[in-house]
């Protein structure tokens, strides 16, 4: 079953204007934590941002925050005043993980393509 | 280094052969991760290791392929009899977990990928 859906394969922003990348998850576990990368061309991911599902507020890094709504499954994430170099590819994961032993996997999304156009 | 090192970064094979791709991770970084990304894909996880051991390695996809960490800190992804379907960007990540309220967490900081292209 698919666990991480990302319904925008490509968004198309005008620089400067805020951005909303949709994610959705599928999970029965009640311990999980939520990330999203970025992968510009050059292909390294880049760590922005995470949100735990027991986190009271929603994560915020920058220019990045996440919109967690649990109730609902979606970890949406929002970039504020976007800027040329917002545009990569970014990808919503998903780690599920309650044994102290040992973490799960991080399960990705396809993805959504982020053009800013100036 | 300061981050997650991975060699080659472009690996161009015939079928049949035998190709190892190495990732070095940040240093004191337990958990070790090896990825796939198939070209328009998000990436797929192959296997996972806690220290030397591989604590799950649910993602590889056949016998044709193995990893080893005999150390704990460098790792090697071993591909035998490759296939143009082997094709792909491997991704090695490394994270030092930590437990906070009974959970693991820990950020997954990800090397730049070895691109592995199968004739």
């Amino acid at each position: 079953a698919q666990k991480i859906t990302q319904t925008q394969p490509g968004m198309f922003v005008q620089e400067k204007e805020a951005v909303t990348l949709d994610c959705t998850y599928d999970t029965s576990d009640p311990s999980y934590g939520l990330f999203w990368y970025k992968q510009p061309s050059s292909g390294e991911m880049i760590f922005p941002i995470y949100q735990g599902s027991y986190d009271q507020q929603n994560a915020t890094e920058g220019r990045y925050s996440l919109n967690f709504q649990k109730a609902r499954k979606s970890a949406n994430l929002v970039i504020s005043a976007s800027q040329l170099g917002d545009s990569a590819m970014y990808f919503c994961a998903m780690r599920e993980s309650v044994i102290i032993q040992g973490a799960q996997k991080l399960v990705f999304g396809q993805g959504t393509r982020l053009t800013i156009n100036p | 280094g300061a981050g997650v090192s991975q060699t080659p970064s472009n690996k161009v094979t015939e079928k049949g052969k035998y190709v190892e791709l190495r990732c070095d991770p940040i240093s004191g970084h337990t958990a070790l991760y090896w990825y796939r990304q198939s070209l328009g894909q998000g990436p797929e996880f192959l296997i996972y290791f806690q220290g030397t051991g591989a604590a799950d390695d649910s993602g590889l996809p056949n016998d044709r392929f193995f990893a080893v960490r005999p150390e704990g800190s460098v790792s090697t992804l071993k591909i035998q009899r490759t296939e143009r379907g082997d094709s792909a960007v491997y991704l090695c990540a490394s994270s030092l977990l930590r437990s906070s309220g009974g959970l693991l967490t820990g950020e997954l900081f990800f090397g730049e990928g070895s691109r592995l292209t199968v004739l």
